[in-house]
């Protein structure tokens, strides 16, 4: 099974800084790379697919990058609304992995 | 608007049962494959199970595997997650959430299940 780890494990950023989210896959899944956020009490919420790609709705200040094992998710200017817990998950087919989240904390 | 409303969930003794339900609504469910994801609470999500839009593929996570049983019914439009022998391991908020080209684009609100004596 492909395994996920992603760091920092926690951050703690201003608003408007600029914040990469790390994430490693124990092997090569090409681009099949998804990045999710979530906020205490509410399902998770997508926010990239595939690498690179943004999901309807969310903000351009998201984006991702990488392929085969390292992929990035970088915030350009945190708002107040982006401190929440991310997790990254393969797509390489089932079992669909997640990393274990990276929480992003107001400094 | 998609839907997905998870019921079911409650207070169980280990080793006993469960079954979770999942109601879709706002997309042609039969056309889409579906999971299941839990969370331990204070800890990160994981993946449960998966089925095809037809039922003819299944999967299970090591953990959970000839425990638990994941079924559909297109014609209700609804998910389903049998859960036997439960484990105080168990114990989590567990999410139906749709599949679209390998990423979770839709999820339920969560149903909690607690295993505790």
């Amino acid at each position: 099974d492909i395994q996920m780890t992603q760091s920092p494990s926690s951050l703690s950023a201003s608003i408007g800084d600029r914040v990469t989210i790390t994430c490693r896959a124990s092997q090569s899944i090409s681009t099949y790379l998804n990045w999710y956020h979530q906020k205490p009490g509410k399902a998770p919420n997508l926010l990239i697919y595939a690498a690179s790609n943004l999901q309807s709705g969310v903000p351009s200040r998201f984006s991702g990058s990488g392929s085969g094992t390292d992929f990035t998710l970088t915030i350009s200017s945190l708002q107040p609304e982006d401190f929440a817990t991310y997790y990254c998950q393969h797509s390489y087919g089932p079992p669909y992995s997640f990393g274990q989240g990276t929480k992003l904390e107001i400094k | 608007e998609v839907q997905l409303v998870e019921s079911g969930g409650g207070v169980v003794q280990p080793g006993g049962s469960l079954r979770l339900s999942c109601a879709a609504s706002g997309f042609i469910f039969r056309d889409y494959e579906m999971n299941w994801v839990r969370q331990a609470p204070g800890k990160g999500l994981e993946w449960v199970s998966y089925i095809s839009s037809s039922a003819s593929t299944i999967y299970y996570a090591d953990s959970v595997k000839g425990r638990f049983t994941i079924s559909r019914d297109n014609a209700k439009n609804s998910l389903y997650l049998q859960m036997n022998s439960l484990r105080a391991e168990d114990t989590a908020v567990y999410y139906c959430a749709r599949l679209w080209f390998g990423n979770f684009d839709d999820w339920g609100q969560g149903t909690l299940v607690t295993v505790s004596s």
